[in-house]
């Protein structure tokens, strides 16, 4: 089936540094979403993106609009309330399809 | 922003017994969804559901699985009976419109489930 490769699986930042994280799909797929899920559990949605790149604040995603096999996110100036579970998602037709997940830890 | 709500947050049963799930998705939304997360683990699809019908499911939806959504009301996810491997947190989501690449999911803060 659909798969979506996520990685690193776990990063730890400096404060204020930057750092990517990455989605490769195994089909070309029509969307991605990105979650951030905290220590609650609470999925927090980032970005929904169809093509192109979307920024917020400190945060900026890209889906690769060409072959759509890939999608980036990038912390830039990483802050401690950063820390949590990235999730990427990408759309089959009816359903998400959720990677493994990056755990990201910020440190002073 | 359009909110999912999910209760009860937290729910521990006995292995065997039933529990019922309820998700109270966006008021104009069709489309449902179930997903199944074990600690520290991904999301895993288990349903989704429109107009009164389970349109795709995956293996992780056994057969003790249900879902509904009578008049309008809570969509429910029922577990019948319950298994130790049943404990996990799960999401409901809606959307919509089908297709999600055409908009966002909106996603539950998740009901723990705890199987003893």
């Amino acid at each position: 089936g659909d798969q979506v490769e996520q990685s690193p699986s776990a990063l730890s930042l400096h404060e204020g540094t930057d750092s990517a994280l990455r989605c490769n799909f195994t089909t070309t797929m029509r969307s991605v979403q990105w979650f951030r899920q905290n220590s609650r559990g609470s999925l927090i949605s980032l970005f929904y993106l169809a093509s192109g790149t979307k920024e917020n604040g400190r945060l900026k995603s890209a889906f690769d609009s060409k072959e759509r096999r890939y999608s980036t996110l990038h912390i830039r100036d990483a802050q401690l309330e950063d820390s949590g579970t990235y999730f990427c998602a990408a759309a089959s037709f009816s359903k998400l399809v959720f990677g493994q997940g990056t755990s990201l830890s910020v440190v002073p | 922003g359009p909110k999912v709500l999910q209760i009860p947050s937290h729910q521990i049963i006995d292995m065997g017994q039933m529990v019922t799930l309820n998700c109270d998705p966006v008021s104009n939304h069709l489309y449902f969804y179930w997903y199944k997360q074990i600690l520290g683990q991904q999301m895993e699809f288990l349903v989704n559901f429109y107009n009164g019908k389970v349109m795709e499911k995956s293996k992780l939806f056994k057969d003790q699985f249900s879902v509904e959504r009578p008049d309008g009301s809570y969509f429910t996810l029922k577990i019948q009976p319950t298994a130790l491997e049943d404990s996990a947190v799960y999401f409901c989501a809606s959307s919509l419109k089908l297709g999600v690449s055409a908009e966002t999911l909106y996603f539950g803060s998740g009901t723990r489930l705890t199987v003893l």
